[in-house]
């Protein structure tokens, strides 16, 4: 399975905190992209990073990939209530499709 | 207009009912894709659809039937069912990557909520 992994499963912090989800994959990628899904919802892209960067920023998310070994964390600045939702790695096939992998998933709740 | 709409948002079927989910997007993407996805656990990709062909099917039971009518909508055809199959069902859009090129962001509707009885 190509399926990441991301950990912690579940975090907690209090609303100004940061926030880190880590993600681990498998195989070689041409991306990794960041997605958020609020609770029984559809998904919100939010950030993808190219193979060949280490770092991206988007707003208060910034986004690191390490391909040496195979992972990546999302950074969540100044949290709000509002960036309360799951958080997705997602990596593609390297095969020039555009199917995605879904990691595990970060459950954050970020309490006012 | 960057939204992809499914409908209907809640499904209640019998096993020996057929229904299907429909997904509609007016981005000119011509990727769209059926994932679903069970409580607590990450989407899986079911299909996937390249210029309205079948290019990806990840090994889904023949319950599930897609199809894509033109470059604008998805189907997927239910027939059969077992409970097991009670999932969130997602459907997103994207560009088509050409030869090597990088994967796109996919923009994903609000999903379909299935319950097989």
């Amino acid at each position: 399975s190509q399926q990441g992994e991301e950990d912690p499963q579940a975090l907690s912090i209090q609303e100004g905190e940061n926030a880190t989800m880590n993600c681990s994959y498998k195989t070689s990628i041409n991306n990794l992209q960041w997605y958020r899904q609020n609770s029984g919802r559809g998904l919100v892209h939010l950030i993808l990073i190219r193979s060949n960067e280490r770092e991206k920023h988007s707003g208060r998310l910034r986004v690191t990939l390490d391909t040496s070994k195979k992972s990546s964390s999302l950074l969540i600045t100044a949290s709000r209530a509002a960036d309360t939702a799951s958080y997705f790695c997602a990596t593609d096939a390297r095969t020039g499709a555009n199917n995605l992998f879904f990691g595990t998933g970060t459950r954050l709740t970020v309490i006012p | 207009d960057t939204e992809v709409t499914q409908t209907p948002k809640h499904l209640v079927m019998g096993m020996t009912n057929k229904k299907s989910l429909k997904c509609e997007q007016h981005m000119g993407h011509r990727a769209m894709y059926w994932y679903k996805q069970k409580a607590k656990k990450p989407p899986e990709l079911m299909f996937v659809y390249s210029y309205e062909k079948l290019s990806i099917n990840e090994s889904v039971p023949s319950r599930f039937s897609p199809e894509c009518p033109n470059s604008s909508l998805l189907n997927l055809h239910l027939h059969a069912l077992q409970p097991e199959d009670s999932a969130l069902y997602l459907c997103a859009s994207s560009l088509t990557p050409q030869g090597g090129e990088r994967a796109y962001e996919q923009y994903f509707g609000p999903g379909t909520r299935l319950t097989v009885t």
